[in-house]
């Protein structure tokens, strides 16, 4: 079965303390992965697009990287604004389906 | 910078009822996307839509839901008879070049919908 899993599903860290999130993936026909940005009631926000394995890219405090497998999300020195769900998405291309296939989520919570 | 935004921001309705969710995607972006996202659980791919017709639609997509362009602007999600599980989150999303691993997707702010 096609599916994207996040882990670990919430982390508190204290601005400043750098970590990093998972997402881990089995999707037949992958054509990209995407990591968004989602606040408390709002749309996902863009952040970064990876097609290929070994790829990275970055935007300010956050790097993002892939393998065959899976992909993480560095944040570096993080500060309180950066508190938010981050949500993986990879994008599925096979045959007659052609879809961005979700994980649930990493909650971050960065305290001052 | 250009967005995407959704009308209206919360919608309650009975059980039964018709509703209409709207949304108007980025100007120059030629393909639509609806998704839902029920309380804790993960964001769901409902339809696309392309050159007026639908690209591709998940298993979610029944007979109960529609899409339409019905002006240069507005892109719509019907549905036409609401049940108690379609209470979620509907978010539009648009992007400028053709569905695929390469199509950054902008999202809409979304409508909840409650179904009572």
């Amino acid at each position: 079965e096609d599916q994207v899993t996040q882990s670990p599903e919430a982390l508190r860290l204290q601005e400043g303390e750098s970590s990093s999130l998972n997402c881990s993936y089995t999707v037949s026909g992958l054509r990209g992965l995407f990591w968004y940005r989602q606040d408390p009631g709002k749309g996902p926000e863009f952040l970064f697009t990876l097609y290929s394995a070994g790829e990275e890219k970055e935007k300010e405090r956050l790097k993002a990287t892939l393998t065959k497998k899976e992909s993480f999300l560095h944040i570096t020195a993080p500060k309180p604004e950066d508190s938010a769900t981050y949500l993986c998405a990879v994008y599925q291309d096979a045959g007659n389906n052609r879809k961005l296939i979700w994980g649930l989520g990493t909650s971050l919570a960065v305290n001052p | 910078e250009p967005e995407v935004t959704q009308t209206p921001s919360h919608q309650v309705t009975q059980m039964g009822q018709e509703v209409i969710l709207r949304c108007v995607p980025i100007s120059n972006h030629l393909y639509f996307y609806w998704y839902r996202q029920i309380l804790g659980q993960k964001v769901e791919f409902l339809v696309s839509f392309y050159n007026n017709e639908i690209s591709e639609k998940s298993e979610i997509f029944d007979d109960q839901f529609s899409v339409e362009r019905p002006d240069g602007s507005n892109f719509t999600l019907k549905i036409r008879s609401t049940k108690l599980e379609d209470s979620a989150m509907y978010f539009c999303a648009s992007s400028e070049a053709r569905s695929s691993g390469r199509a950054k997707q902008f999202f809409g702010p979304g409508t909840r919908l409650t179904v009572l």
